[in-house]
C-alpha cells in the first residue's frame, strides 16, 4: 500500500529556476493539501484541493501553483524558484472514507541557491 | 491561521503518563479536535480526533474539557521513541476544509 508519495525526496535548484513536485495517492482521496515546513517551524498551508478541478489557497499560496487533474495526482509548480522557498515540503491526502484524517508522505527536500 | 495554544516544549520520564495540553478556546461547534505528531522530519502521524466525549486508542488518549475550550493528549507509558513533536487542530469533519497546524509541542521522553 503506497499511500501518498511525493517525488523528488531531495533537489538543488538554482535561483530563478522552475520546478514541479510529484504527488501521488492511490487511495482514493478527495481531498490533497500541500505544506511547507521551514527549519524549527511547524507546517504551513500553501495550497489545499477538495476533488479534481478544484483548487484553493492556503496560507503562503505566493510562488506556487497547483493542478487537480486526476483524483490521485496534485503536483505543485514553483516558478522562478527563491531562497525564500528552500523548505521540506509535505503532500497530504484525506477523506471521508479515511475517517476525516489526512495522510502525509515522506517530504520533499529543496533547497534553492 | 491555527486556533490552537500549545507549551512550546515538555520533558517526560520513560515509562510516565505524558499529558500534552492545548487551548483551543475559540473552538466551534462542529469542529473536531485532532492530534498529529511528527516525528524527526517525517510527515506527521495521525493519532486521535474527536468531538466532544474522550477518546481512547491504541496509541492514546484525548481528554476533552466539557467547554471544549482545552483538551489534554495522554500518551499512558511514554517511551524514547515518543520523542517528537505533537500538534493539536481544529478542523470541522469534512477534511476539505482548510487544515492548519501550528507549531505544536515538542515532547522529549527522558531515560
Amino acid at each position: 500500500n503506497a499511500g501518498v508519495t511525493q517525488t523528488p525526496k531531495f533537489r538543488i535548484l538554482k535561483i530563478g529556476q522552475s520546478m514541479t513536485l510529484q504527488c501521488t495517492q492511490d487511495m482514493n482521496h478527495n481531498y490533497m493539501y500541500w505544506y511547507r515546513q521551514d527549519p524549527g517551524m511547524g507546517l504551513k498551508l500553501i495550497y489545499y484541493s477538495v476533488g479534481a478541478g478544484i483548487t484553493d489557497k492556503g496560507e503562503v499560496p505566493n510562488g506556487y501553483n497547483v493542478s487537480r487533474s486526476t483524483t490521485e495526482d496534485f503536483p505543485l509548480r514553483l516558478e522562478l524558484a527563491a531562497p525564500s522557498q528552500t523548505s521540506v515540503y509535505f503532500c497530504a491526502s484525506g477523506g471521508q472514507i479515511s475517517g476525516n484524517t489526512i495522510y502525509f508522505g515522506e517530504g520533499s527536500w529543496l533547497t534553492v541557491v | 491561521d491555527a486556533k490552537t495554544t500549545q507549551p512550546p516544549s515538555m520533558d517526560c520520564a520513560e515509562g510516565r503518563a505524558a499529558n500534552l495540553p492545548c487551548n483551543h478556546s475559540t473552538i466551534s461547534g462542529n469542529e473536531y479536535v485532532y492530534w498529529y505528531r511528527q516525528i524527526h522530519s517525517q510527515g506527521p502521524q495521525y493519532i486521535i480526533h474527536g468531538l466532544k466525549n474522550n477518546e481512547t486508542n491504541e496509541m492514546a488518549s484525548l481528554i476533552i474539557t466539557e467547554d471544549r475550550k482545552s483538551s489534554t493528549l495522554i500518551l499512558p507509558h511514554a517511551t524514547l521513541r515518543d520523542t517528537a513533536v505533537y500538534y493539536c487542530i481544529v478542523s470541522p469533519p469534512r477534511t476539505g476544509n482548510q487544515f492548519y497546524f501550528g507549531t505544536g509541542t515538542s515532547l522529549t521522553v527522558i531515560p
